[in-house]
């Protein structure tokens, strides 16, 4: 299932470098969400946009950044890494109709060194 | 505030055994609530909602506003539902999903 698409996988990058995760889906739905995953924490909001002019910080935004270039793309930046953002981040999206189910990406594994 | 508390960061049964991962809510609406499933190396994905009554893989889960729980069970637990449960509550008209911390699965032979 490669409704939503995230790029790279996984990444090393090292601390004070500009990083960018992509996210794209094929669903054609037009809210999508960043969450990152940590062991013991869970999931976490970062950012949301339920259409291409809406954008929305979730609940742990500081440090990162978002653009939504499209309704199928939504992108993630890190303007200056850093070692605490090193955890699993994952797009998810969902679409408008009463369901409100997500789905999600495969999720970008990042490491900050 | 909404808060989803999933009290067990570890469960471990014997195949055949119940299962039962608890998951407890903070909301003051009316909540959707859905339990998502992690496989080792996989994505997210949903496994039920409570809104559709459904059994899926043999899982069922009540809301129970009274005590604003959500408790996901199992009669008998299999080797290949070992895995990551989520439980998360998206709160009325917001669209957004809040995740409790996770309960790891075990199902030992």
């Amino acid at each position: 299932d490669a409704d939503v698409t995230q790029t790279p996988r996984n990444r090393i990058t090292k601390t004070g470098k500009r990083i960018m995760l992509e996210c794209s889906q094929t669903k054609g739905h037009d809210r999508m969400y960043w969450y990152r995953q940590d062991p013991g924490l869970g999931l976490r909001l970062i950012y949301y946009s339920f259409d291409v002019k809406d954008i929305n910080k979730g609940e742990i935004s500081d440090g990162y950044s978002v653009s939504r270039q499209a309704q199928a793309k939504f992108s993630l930046s890190l303007e200056s890494a850093i070692p605490n953002q090193t955890a699993l981040y994952f797009c998810a999206t969902s679409d408008t109709t009463g369901a409100e189910v997500a789905f999600f990406g495969q999720g970008t594994r990042l490491t900050v060194v | 505030a909404q808060r989803v508390t999933q009290p067990e960061k570890l469960l471990s049964v014997f195949k055949g055994a119940p299962v039962e991962l608890k998951c407890n809510y903070s909301y003051s609406g009316s909540p959707e609530l859905f339990w998502y499933v992690q496989y080792s190396r996989q994505r997210l994905q949903l496994l039920l909602r409570h809104i559709s009554r459904e059994s899926i893989k043999g899982f069922t889960a009540d809301l129970n506003k009274g005590e604003t729980s959500f408790h996901l069970k199992k009669p008998f637990a299999q080797e290949e539902d070992s895995a990551m449960y989520y439980c998360a509550l998206s709160p009325g008209g917001t669209y957004k999903y809040i995740f409790g911390t996770g309960t790891r699965l075990k199902v030992l032979a």
